[in-house]
């Protein structure tokens, strides 16, 4: 099975800080994404990479940016947290045939 | 670009009673269709999708969909619900082509009553 790992499932940043949220797949997939989940907002697409050193801005994209510099790896990188950038962040991957792997989600708290 | 939208943000239901959520998409051309389930306090999981062929779907615990072109409608529906699919549900399409990303609606959650 396609494994989407994220490094940290809690995190208390504070304001202002710099913060980087990890997430690795051990597929081989071209494609990868990051969305927020929200309450009554579901999932909104933050930023997706379609190839190494390839980005493309989501619905949402505000405040983020993201780094892929290896295909299994795609960063997302918070320049500088703000509280309502609190909230959890999913990850996922997916290969030629459409379907989607999700990560466990990374709880993010900025104070 | 794509959008999605759930009709209802939230539906309670008794066990037994039989289930509809609703879910239209905007995008003019070929998509790929999908519900997701999250449970309390647990991560996404793929009910059902639709990629082309039948239009009805079978899923997971009982649940199906059927994709409507002429509506651009794909509603979940599953006949007697049981306590256990107390959880939110989120209906996501895919336009089929390169570089686009899954679109999700924004939610609906179920709560079912014992």
């Amino acid at each position: 099975d396609v494994k989407v790992t994220q490094s940290s499932r809690y995190l208390v940043k504070r304001t202002g800080e710099k913060v980087f949220l990890e997430c690795v797949q051990d597929m081989d997939h071209e494609n990868m994404f990051w969305y927020r989940q929200d309450p009554g907002l579901g999932l909104r697409l933050i930023y997706f990479s379609y190839d190494v050193k390839m980005k493309e801005k989501g619905d949402i994209p505000e405040g983020y940016s993201v780094s892929r510099e290896k295909k299994e790896r795609f960063s997302l990188i918070l320049e500088s947290a703000s509280t309502n950038q609190t909230s959890m962040y999913l990850c996922a991957s997916r290969g030629d045939a459409l379907g989607y792997t999700f990560g466990s989600g990374t709880r993010l708290t900025v104070v | 670009a794509q959008s999605v939208s759930q009709h209802n943000h939230h539906v309670i239901l008794s066990e037994a009673a039989s289930l509809e959520l609703g879910c239209n998409y905007s995008y003019g051309g070929t998509v790929n269709l999908f519900w997701y389930v999250q449970y309390p306090g647990q991560h996404l999981q793929l009910l059902l999708k639709y990629f082309s062929g039948d239009p009805l779907v079978k899923g997971i615990k009982g649940f199906e969909a059927e994709f409507i072109k002429s509506k651009f409608s794909f509603n979940l529906r599953k006949p007697s619900v049981q306590w256990s699919d107390t959880a939110e549900y989120f209906c996501a399409v895919n336009a089929n082509q390169a570089g686009t990303a899954l679109i999700f609606g924004k939610g609906t959650t179920l709560s079912v009553s014992s």
